[in-house]
């Protein structure tokens, strides 16, 4: 079971915005651990999307965007594409007793 | 541009070990800077580290797996493997190879490799 909860699920229509929800407790996120984003098309590896809360690759579209705050992060896209459609998840180091990194339950990216 | 490689048996028995190694390309592992990492995802879920190694050969374990992994680096290869012992069918997975960059401490992973689908069953 992991230790950063994102919602199962968020659609949108072509060129809405979502935010997706990534939210931890004060051993990961809210100790001050980066919140790093991964973006996973149908059948294929995950993909680095943000990294160090809101930082861009070189390549990943400003459509995509990433903030922190407290005990949680988000990940937003703008302007939908079809190409959007995709699991994502969210992913940061937690220092409790069983310290380790760890990956949020994902969210499925539905474009209507 | 760096690529990793996953190869090994795509079928496991139970109890026995699962073995992969992850090859690396445009790169090469013993330069430093990075930790070579193991993440699998079971069928239809979320994604699990499982460990990392770094050139040098230390390694962290993920401690809920630790009992069972090991990671080890063959640097003249440039290739880096994972033994996991003692597997069941909950073992079945897509495993896979990548390149974790650190940042503040801790790190995330910038280059994956496509995965390899391991099945555990008789």
């Amino acid at each position: 079971q992991s230790v950063l909860t994102q919602p199962p699920s968020v659609s949108g229509a072509p060129g809405q915005r979502v935010t997706i929800s990534c939210t931890g407790s004060s051993s990961n996120i809210g100790a001050g651990y980066d919140v790093h984003w991964y973006q996973q098309l149908p059948g294929t590896a995950p993909k680095l999307l943000i990294y160090g809360n809101s930082n861009r690759p070189s390549g990943v579209p400003d459509r995509f965007s990433g903030s922190k705050s407290g005990t949680s992060a988000s990940l937003a896209i703008t302007g939908l594409q079809a190409e959007d459609e995709a699991d994502y998840y969210c992913q940061s180091y937690d220092s409790s007793l069983s310290a380790s990194y760890v990956f949020g339950t994902g969210t499925k990216v539905t474009v209507l | 541009q760096v690529q990793l490689q996953e190869s090994g048996p795509g079928l496991v028995k139970p109890s026995q070990t699962l073995s992969l190694t992850c090859t690396v390309s445009g790169g090469s592992i013993s330069s430093g800077g990075y930790y070579w990492s193991w993440i699998r995802q079971h069928p239809g879920k979320g994604l699990e580290w499982i460990g990392y190694i770094y050139y040098s050969g230390s390694t962290y374990y993920n401690p809920s797996l630790k009992s069972r992994v090991t990671i080890s680096v063959d640097t003249s290869k440039n290739q880096f493997s994972l033994k996991l012992s003692s597997v069941t069918a909950a073992d079945t997975a897509v495993y896979y190879c990548a390149r974790g960059i650190p940042a503040g401490g801790e790190y995330y992973f910038d280059y994956w490799g496509q995965g390899t689908l391991v099945t555990v069953s008789s």
